[in-house]
């Protein structure tokens, strides 16, 4: 079935560093790809949606100066977490469907804890 | 707008059946899935339904579609007390790449 790869699993960094996270679909290819971030005990909020050699769509909310997506090839995309703090604390996921109508697949979602 | 709502709890003994609920707003939507989220893990597709499906039935697993009452319900044969999990029931509407749209999880612990 559908794989999607996610590194780091989990994450520790001081406030103000920035953090990359990668999301990779490991045996189908996803020219779209989606962020997700889950707070303890509360359902998934979409963040913003990854295209393949194009920019990102961000959800209202979400900064899109601060929450850096590259999606720079059909397997890869990015997350960049820049001048990280507490508040940015949080279970990160992204997500890819090989095709429209293929249902999405998760990565194991990244842990990110800012000090 | 979409909203999705599940209860937040449900606990059952091995052995017996669980039924999990979701009710969902948008009357267009298309796909219906279920995911089980583990302690520090991400989501993990179960199964799902299309919208003009009524039912569904993948070994344990057994899914109810009510379109008239926008009702779904994931039904767990025989559960285990490895299906102790959050279960999220999600809805995507319309065709092509359209968002997604979680419930709140449902968290099933399974009493040995």
């Amino acid at each position: 079935g559908a794989v999607v790869s996610q590194h780091p699993s989990w994450v520790i960094c001081k406030s103000g560093t920035s953090v990359k996270i990668e999301c990779r679909s490991l045996d189908f290819q996803a020219t779209t790809m989606f962020w997700y971030r889950q707070f303890p005990k509360q359902s998934l909020m979409l963040m913003a949606t990854s295209n393949e050699g194009s920019k990102a769509t961000y959800e209202q909310g979400v900064e899109k100066d601060k929450f850096l997506i590259n999606h720079a090839s059909l397997t890869l995309s990015t997350l960049t977490v820049t001048s990280a703090h507490p508040e940015d604390s949080s279970f990160y996921i992204c997500s890819a469907a090989g095709t429209q109508n293929s249902p999405l697949h998760f990565g194991n979602g990244t842990r990110l804890t800012v000090t | 707008g979409e909203d999705v709502e599940q209860s937040l709890f449900l606990s059952v003994r091995e052995g017996d059946s669980s039924v999990i609920n979701c009710t969902y707003t948008d009357s267009s939507s298309t796909y219906l899935y279920w995911y089980k989220q583990e302690p520090g893990a991400g989501l993990q597709l179960l199964t799902y339904i299309f919208s003009n499906m009524d039912m569904k039935q993948d070994q344990r697993l057994t899914v109810l579609l009510n379109k008239k009452d926008k009702h779904l319900s994931l039904r767990i044969a025989d559960t285990q007390t490895g299906d102790s999990a959050i279960y999220f029931c999600a809805e995507r509407v319309g065709g092509g790449y359209q968002k997604v749209t979680f419930g709140t999880g449902t968290k099933l612990q399974v009493i040995p």
